[in-house]
């Protein structure tokens, strides 16, 4: 069956310029996660959805960074004036239902983001 | 604020050899997760955590919890070079949905 999947896989930019980040999580998944993950670091939170709803975006760094997920299912993270301090590998994770059980994350493989 | 710390964060081993990853964290946590990471590829879960005194295992690893010191540990017996990657624990809350990773441990498995 197929996983998470993120397009596009990488993206070169310049300063300034707008990105959108798409990520399709495995069907009937319910909860949805963005992640920044910068060199030699853990991965960062930054926005969870439960179904179509942000239920935490503590995360998102300030107002630049904004996400939606209006269906549901596929999600779309979106950064403004990109800076050169944007620059990462930005991941999403999809589980079954966030909160219950032992909700295992699937990862997927990520879109590196490269701001010059 | 939630910190997260692994150490050490880089070992490098002999094949056949034992030995532990050690995982604290600062504030209570409902699970803890263990993951791989291979270079350049995303993440891979390997267990979770649920309750105090929880042991996994699976092959060579082995993970622990032990909510009451905040510590979890994952355990290799006999190292083999395919256990080469960056290990990361993970905590989670579950109000927020939130998860919060260490910097990782990335392990070298020399023959």
């Amino acid at each position: 069956g197929a996983g998470v999947s993120q397009t596009p896989s990488n993206k070169v930019t310049e300063k300034g310029k707008y990105v959108e980040l798409r990520c399709d999580p495995i069907s009937g998944h319910t909860a949805l996660y963005w992640y920044r993950q910068s060199l030699g670091q853990g991965p960062e939170f930054l926005i969870y959805f439960q179904g179509t709803g942000a239920a935490d975006d503590s995360g998102l760094p300030n107002d630049r960074f904004f996400a939606v997920r209006p269906e549901g299912s596929v999600s779309t993270l979106k950064i403004q004036r990109t800076e050169r301090g944007d620059s990462a590998v930005y991941l999403c994770a999809s589980s079954p239902d966030g909160g219950a059980g032992t909700d295992t994350q699937y990862f997927g493989p990520g879109t590196r983001l490269t701001v010059l | 604020e939630l910190k997260v710390e692994q150490n050490p964060l880089f070992l490098s081993m002999q094949e056949g050899k034992n030995y532990t990853i050690y995982c604290n964290y600062s504030t209570t946590s409902d699970r803890l997760y263990w993951y791989r990471q291979d270079p350049g590829k995303s993440l891979e879960s390997l267990f979770v955590l649920l309750s105090n005194g929880a042991v996994k295992q699976e092959g060579r690893l082995m993970a622990s919890l032990d909510t009451k010191a905040r510590l979890s540990t994952l355990h290799i017996t006999a190292a083999v070079h395919d256990l080469s990657a960056t290990y990361f624990c993970a905590t989670y809350t579950r109000s927020a949905g939130k998860s919060t990773f260490g910097d990782g441990t990335t392990l070298t498995v020399k023959p």
